[in-house]
């Protein structure tokens, strides 16, 4: 069975610092990899997924990720933290070739400091 | 392009009345459709999925029900409310990848 883990319910950065989310996944098939973020009261929206090719994902606002399958990871980065960038970020996991049914992690909130 | 609506956006209901949840899909045809329910402080729970009109299926045991009468239209139903019903309800659509709507805010007292 499919699981994601993200290390961190809380995750506090300086503006301007590295941002730095992590996601780690156990699938028994190659997986499609997701990236969301989650402003306060509103839906959920995509940052950036992984389905195949090329392993380094770029996304929306300056996001990144990259799917290291040796490590079961799909780790989330920002070279420099807005304070913007304030929210809940869920990284997600699909079989691939599934119907588009998605297994969540438990979410990471992101602070941001002046 | 695709768009999903929900409403209402916010919601306040007594403990024992009946819910209806609306969530319609635009600019797509045959859509998966899914309601999910998020508690306050806590990650997001599958609740019900759809392949097609009148095809439901449920992941977790509950108070609730859902129907899709329509093609792009997903309807998150209870006959009577609980406490525990409060929550931030997400109504997505997919075809490889899952788009959500805005979320409905149900509080139930």
């Amino acid at each position: 069975a499919q699981s994601v883990t993200q290390l961190g319910s809380h995750v506090s950065v300086s503006e301007g610092a590295l941002v730095l989310l992590r996601c780690n996944y156990s699938s028994s098939v190659p997986p499609y990899l997701f990236w969301y973020v989650q402003y306060p009261n509103q839906g959920l929206q995509l940052l950036l997924k992984y389905t195949t090719g090329a392993t380094l994902v770029k996304g929306i606002n300056g996001f990144e990720a990259e799917f290291k399958k040796s490590e079961t990871s799909f780790h989330l980065t920002k070279p420099s933290a807005h304070m913007s960038d304030a929210a809940e970020y869920f990284c997600a996991v699909s079989p691939a070739g599934n119907t588009g049914k998605l297994i969540f992690g438990q979410g990471t909130t992101l602070q941001v400091k002046p | 392009s695709q768009t999903i609506h929900q409403w209402p956006a916010t919601l306040v209901q007594p403990v024992g009345s009946p819910l209806s949840l609306e969530c319609t899909v635009e600019g797509t045809s045959n859509p998966n459709l899914y309601w999910y329910r998020q508690a306050a402080g806590r990650g997001l729970q599958l609740l019900f999925y759809s392949v097609g009109i009148g095809q439901i299926s449920s992941e977790v045991p509950q108070n609730l029900s859902a129907s899709r009468p329509q093609d792009r239209q997903f309807i998150l139903s209870s006959k009577k409310l609980l406490l525990s019903d409060s929550g931030f309800y997400l109504c997505a659509w997919s075809r490889e990848t899952q788009y959500f709507g805005p979320g409905t805010r149900l509080l139930v007292l």
